[in-house]
């Protein structure tokens, strides 16, 4: 079946050093979003991609989404304290089935 | 506006007893999902709902977990009877539209401890 991978599954950086998380898809998406997760809390939706090659930025994140739209990543530029917390995508399929894939998440601890 | 909502924020039960969750979405939206995460995993759906259609229900262990939202709005995810392995968070989310582009928004989410 369809799957999403995520990587990496953790990562900890220096507050002020860059990250990045990645999401592949085996198959093509019709469009992906990526929510974050504060520990012991609950997702909340950050962004959605559609169109093949698409890059958005909120501030210091940048999204993009591959050329054949089976791959996004997430970077964000000079961490913060705040930025702690999963990041999920999740990709939805571009075939009738509308269902909402999800990876498994990347964790990212921030050294103040 | 009011975010989605969810009843009881925590719950404790020994294992073979029923528990039920209650969720009330967003006012307005008609797409309504009931998703399990488990800890450091993602969110795994459970069912969803357009309006008072169950329209994906594949991943509900049918045998054990039941689901309602008999007038379109508010729902109700039932496990009976419950099994150690059910502890998990149980988070309801809800949407507008149903073209498949919509957010989901999210409620706090139960926190299901069976012993």
């Amino acid at each position: 079946g369809q799957q999403v991978m995520q990587i990496p599954q953790y990562q900890h950086v220096q507050e002020g050093e860059d990250f990045t998380t990645y999401c592949n898809s085996s198959t093509t998406l019709s469009n992906i979003q990526w929510y974050k997760q504060r520990p012991g809390g609950h997702p909340v939706f950050l962004i959605q991609l559609v169109k093949s090659g698409e890059v958005k930025k909120q501030k210091r994140l940048t999204f993009q989404f591959g050329e054949a739209k089976k791959n996004s990543s997430l970077h964000i530029t000079a961490t913060q304290t705040t930025d702690v917390g999963t990041y999920f995508c999740a990709g939805r399929n571009a075939g009738n089935n509308r269902k909402l894939i999800w990876g498994l998440g990347t964790s990212l601890a921030v050294n103040p | 506006e009011a975010g989605v909502v969810q009843s009881p924020r925590y719950k404790i039960i020994e294992k073979k007893q029923p528990v039920a969750f209650w969720c009330n979405p967003i006012s307005g939206h008609n797409t309504l999902y009931w998703y399990l995460q488990n800890l450091g995993q993602g969110p795994e759906l459970l069912i969803r709902y357009e309006n008072e259609e169950a329209v994906d229900d594949s991943q509900l262990p049918k045998d054990r977990f039941s689901a309602e939202r008999l007038k379109g709005v508010d729902s109700t995810l039932k496990i009976q009877p419950a099994e150690l392995g059910d502890s998990a968070v149980y988070l309801c989310a809800s949407s507008l539209g149903t073209s498949g582009q919509e957010t989901q928004y999210f409620g706090p989410g139960t926190r299901l401890l069976v012993l």
